[in-house]
């Protein structure tokens, strides 16, 4: 079953405002993953939250995570149109089964 | 260069025909995981492997058959019995299953079945 639920399915931005992207799960986690993916491409990883963890920075990206709500969210600052791709949370099912969301589809317009 | 090859990129396949994806990495990980991934949607879990010779199904492995006989090998067999087979395949290895976290997962670029 969906471990992860994005929100919102889809997103459509100017180049320069900010994108955030929400991903709620249902079971304890040790951590929340979260992937990017180009129209008919693999996944390439962006960033991985430990659960004890509630923020995490890596270049333009900003990652929240509350554990009392189960929920995530991913923001991307200053947006670019190369920004443009779908955003998947990922969690493990606590057996090493990492199960995604329908993730979030982000258009970036020049 | 270290990665996840997945092959073929296209394949076509008739009714009735069973047809073997292959996946292997040369990144040493111990856990590979094949998803399915219709148009539009997310990625759902097929099989599972944490180390050579096991595997575990996962949400939809009814029609699916893998096989973990090396470690740098996955290949999966989409049976005759998956009513509805055509997809995106996406294969992924993770290295830290040892340390009992899960890690990042590294993506092969997929493979696109249809069924004619």
């Amino acid at each position: 079953s969906q471990q992860g639920e994005e929100d919102p399915q889809a997103l459509s931005i100017q180049e320069g405002e900010n994108a955030t992207m929400n991903c709620s799960y249902k079971t304890s986690i040790n951590n929340l993953q979260w992937y990017r993916q180009n129209s008919g491409r693999g996944l390439v990883h962006l960033i991985l939250i430990r659960s004890n963890e509630r923020e995490k920075h890596s270049g333009r990206l900003r990652v929240t995570l509350d554990t009392s709500k189960k929920s995530s969210s991913l923001l991307i600052t200053a947006s670019r149109a190369a920004d443009t791709a779908s955003y998947f949370c990922a969690t493990d099912g606590g057996n090493n089964d990492m199960r995604f969301g329908a993730g979030t589809r982000l258009t970036v317009k020049p | 260069d270290g990665g996840i090859t997945q092959s073929p990129k296209y394949l076509f396949r008739k009714e009735g025909q069973n047809v073997t994806l292959s996946c292997e990495q040369n990144l040493n990980h111990d856990a590979m995981y094949w998803y399915r991934q219709d148009p539009g949607q997310g990625l759902r879990l097929i099989y599972y492997s944490q180390i050579v010779n096991d595997f575990q199904k996962g949400d939809i492995a009814e029609g699916y058959s893998v096989s973990r006989e090396k470690k740098e090998s996955f290949p999966l067999t989409v049976t005759s019995a998956q009513k509805n087979p055509t997809a995106f395949y996406l294969c992924a290895s993770e290295a830290y299953w040892l340390a009992g976290v899960p890690g990042e997962l590294f993506f092969g670029e997929g493979s696109r079945l249809t069924v004619l």
